[in-house]
């Protein structure tokens, strides 16, 4: 069964400190999402791409993370530096065809700053 | 401000009980609603869409839509221990999803 692939799967890094997180995902979905979840709440979108284009990065903290999707298929999110207040599960999730809404997650990367 | 509202919980249900669990949403104009599973440290997982009024079974699981009162449902019948998990609803606006904080289902042997 075709799933999203993130790694790494747990980060712990010290504030002030560059991290990134890679996603694949499922093989012909278009669209990539990045979310970001806080324990107790529900995914936030960070970024949402269609192919290599950026969608909308409303809900980006442009002046430390930053998202790219070169060739169109996998992805990576960058934050530099990183704040205590990044600590959180970093979640990417793809979507097929046009028409369909269902979104599809990978593990999720698990963000500790220290 | 799109909004989807869930009760946080934790429901308590007994084991092969019937779980409901209900989300409501702000957007009169929402058209595809979904259930996802997510349990703890997990990613979130996808169980169920719907997107007309009514009801869609799944197994032992039953979404309902009720558009006109803007609110969806998951009945999970025969429950198990392994249903214990937080369940997100998640409502498509434009071309995103707003999700709500979920509601933390506990199933009791």
């Amino acid at each position: 069964e075709a799933e999203v692939a993130q790694s790494p799967r747990y980060k712990i890094t010290e504030k002030s400190q560059a991290v990134a997180f890679w996603c694949d995902p499922i093989s012909g979905h278009a669209t990539l999402y990045w979310y970001r979840q806080i324990l107790g709440q529900g995914p936030e979108l960070l970024v949402q791409f269609q192919d290599e284009s950026v969608v909308d990065d409303s809900q980006l903290p442009k002046d430390r993370f930053s998202a790219e999707r070169l060739k169109g298929v996998d992805s990576t999110l960058k934050i530099q530096p990183a704040e205590l207040g990044d600590s959180a599960m970093y979640l990417c999730a793809s979507r097929g065809a046009s028409g369909r809404a269902e979104q599809y997650f990978g593990p999720g990367t698990r963000l500790t700053v220290t | 401000q799109k909004e989807v509202e869930q009760n946080s919980g934790p429901l308590s249900v007994p084991e092969g009980a019937i779980a409901s669990l209900n989300c409501t949403y702000s957007d009169r104009g929402s058209q595809s609603f979904f259930w996802y599973r997510q349990y703890s440290g997990k990613s979130p997982e996808l169980i169920m869409f719907i997107y007309s009024n009514g009801d869609k079974e799944d197994g032992r699981f039953t979404a309902q839509l009720n558009k006109a009162s803007q609110y969806v449902s998951l009945l999970i019948r025969d429950s198990q221990p392994s249903d214990s998990a937080t369940y997100l609803c998640a409502v498509k606006f434009n071309y995103q999803l707003i999700w709500g904080a979920g509601t933390k289902l506990i199933i009791k042997p």
